[in-house]
C-alpha cells in the first residue's frame, strides 16, 4: 500500500528558530494534509494542500504541496513553547478511503 | 468547522469486561468513520471503516468480533471493545470525513487492568 516517509523523527530546537519538516511518498497524492497532535488528544488540522505547488500558510506555518505531488513539506517560523507536539502528513490513500499518516515529527521546543 | 466528538476521553476497566466509545459528528452528517488506534510514540493505525447501515470493514488483523462496530446514524458510530484484555490498553481515536476533509474525535485513553 501507499506509504509516507516523514523525517525528522523528532526535533530539539530552542524557542524563537524556525522548523522544517518534510514528507515523501513513492505514489501521487492529491491531497496533503499536516496535522498536530498534543499529548493525550486527538489529531488537529493545520494546513491542507489541493493543489500541486501550492503553497499555504497558516499563521507562523507554511506547507507547500510538491510540483511531482509525491512530496510536501511544513515550515514553522519563530517557534513558541506552545509548537511543541507531534506533527504527522497524511493523505486520502486508503483502500477505504481512509487517511495514511506519515510516523509523525515529535517537535520539543527549549524556553 | 466539523466537529467530532468523543466518549469518553479515558475509560479503566477491568479484564473480561466490554467497553463502549462514541463517536458523534456534531454538525455534519457522516455516512463514513473510521476507528484508529495508536500506540504509544507510533502513528494512527486504522483498525476498521465504520459505513452508515452497513457492515463495518475491518483491516487485517483485526478480531471484528473483538472490536464491534455500529454505525446506527449519520451522526453516531460506536466502538464496543469486547471482553478486554490488558493488551487492547491504548488510545482509539475516531475520525469522520465530511466535505472539508478529515475530522478527528479528541482520543479514548483505554486502560485494561
Amino acid at each position: 500500500g501507499q506509504q509516507l516517509n516523514q523525517s525528522p523523527q523528532s526535533m530539539f530546537i530552542q524557542e524563537g528558530e524556525d522548523v522544517s519538516m518534510n514528507c515523501t511518498s513513492s505514489s501521487i497524492f492529491n491531497t496533503w494534509l499536516w496535522y498536530k497532535q498534543d499529548p493525550g488528544e486527538g489529531p488537529v488540522l493545520l494546513i491542507a494542500l489541493y493543489k500541486a505547488g501550492e503553497l499555504t500558510s497558516n499563521g507562523r506555518l507554511t506547507a507547500q504541496f510538491g510540483i511531482t505531488r509525491k512530496d510536501s513539506f511544513l515550515n514553522i517560523s519563530a517557534s513558541i513553547p506552545s509548537d511543541v507536539g507531534i506533527y504527522f502528513c497524511a493523505g486520502p490513500g486508503g483502500s477505504q478511503g481512509n487517511l495514511i499518516f506519515g510516523k509523525g515529527t515529535k517537535l520539543s521546543v527549549k524556553p | 468547522g466539523a466537529v467530532v466528538s468523543q466518549h469518553p476521553s479515558r475509560v479503566i476497566c477491568k479484564s473480561g469486561t466490554s467497553v463502549k466509545i462514541e463517536c458523534r459528528s456534531l454538525d455534519f452528517q457522516a455516512t463514513t468513520m473510521f476507528w484508529y488506534r495508536q500506540f504509544p510514540k507510533q502513528s494512527l493505525m486504522l483498525m476498521a471503516t465504520s459505513n452508515e447501515g452497513s457492515k463495518a470493514t475491518y483491516e487485517q488483523g483485526v478480531e471484528k468480533d473483538k472490536f464491534l462496530i455500529n454505525h446506527a446514524s449519520l451522526t453516531l458510530s460506536t466502538l464496543t471493545v469486547t471482553s478486554a484484555h490488558p493488551e487492547d490498553s491504548s488510545f482509539y481515536i475516531c475520525s469522520a470525513s465530511e466535505d472539508y476533509g478529515y475530522t478527528f474525535g479528541s482520543g479514548t485513553r483505554l486502560t485494561v487492568v
